[in-house]
């Protein structure tokens, strides 16, 4: 299978920024997802990009693609509590999806 | 809104027993997926339905059989349950294989 990698813990502080990095393998991937997962739930799609654009944004959610390095990121801006949860980046390869191992996000009031 | 539902949230059973997580789905969708979630692992593909009675192993079939009858229900079976399979299994659908999947909310099953 693919590795879809992530780091698995971030902490941040209420109203900072936080940053959710995820390195992929499939260079033919042609959408890139973001999913959020809350304590106890299953899955929710948060956001996606197309692979030929590099940046996307969608109210506090910026998704950054670098091809050339194969990597993603998820930028929430002014990040609340209901912020916490596991992200889990995701890629096509063939015909199936290949998920990243998830970062955990902790935020500190 | 796409709604997919799993019979249980949480489910203890004992070794060697046969288990059975139920999958529903309400929007047509062609494909269903279960995956099981370790922590450290993220999300690993069991089995995958492209259509009715249709099946295709993911990457850790191994010990898992699903069923597909009818296209809104996607059932995983562990014929005998053994303690490494202990874990949260999710469900999920989409239209096309390569489409946005939808997540159900997760069976968390504990194996003693």
């Amino acid at each position: 299978g693919e590795d879809v990698e992530q780091s698995l813990f971030l902490s941040v502080r209420e109203g900072d920024s936080s940053v959710i990095n995820c390195t992929y393998t499939d260079s033919s991937s042609t959408y890139l997802y973001w999913y959020k997962q809350e304590p106890g739930a299953g899955l929710q799609l948060l956001t996606y990009i197309f692979s030929n654009m590099d940046m996307k944004q969608d109210q506090r959610l910026t998704v950054l693609l670098n091809k050339k390095d194969k990597h993603l990121s998820l930028r929430i801006a002014d990040t609340q509590t209901g912020d916490s949860a596991i992200y889990f980046c995701a890629e096509i390869g063939g015909n199936q999806f290949y998920f990243g191992t998830g970062t955990s996000l902790t935020v500190i009031p | 809104d796409v709604k997919v539902t799993q019979s249980s949230r949480y489910l203890v059973k004992r070794t060697g027993e046969k288990v059975f997580l139920e999958c529903v789905q309400d929007m047509d969708h062609e494909n269903m997926f279960w995956y099981r979630q370790d922590p450290g692992l993220g999300l690993r593909l069991i089995y995958f339905s492209y259509d009715v009675k249709m099946k295709e192993k993911g990457d850790i079939p191994e010990g898992y059989s699903v069923s597909r009858e009818k296209k809104e229900r996607f059932s995983l079976i562990l014929e005998s349950a053994s303690t490494n399979q202990t874990s949260m299994y999710l469900c999920a659908s989409s239209h096309g294989t390569t489409e946005t999947q939808y997540f159900g909310p997760g069976t968390r099953l504990l194996v003693l």
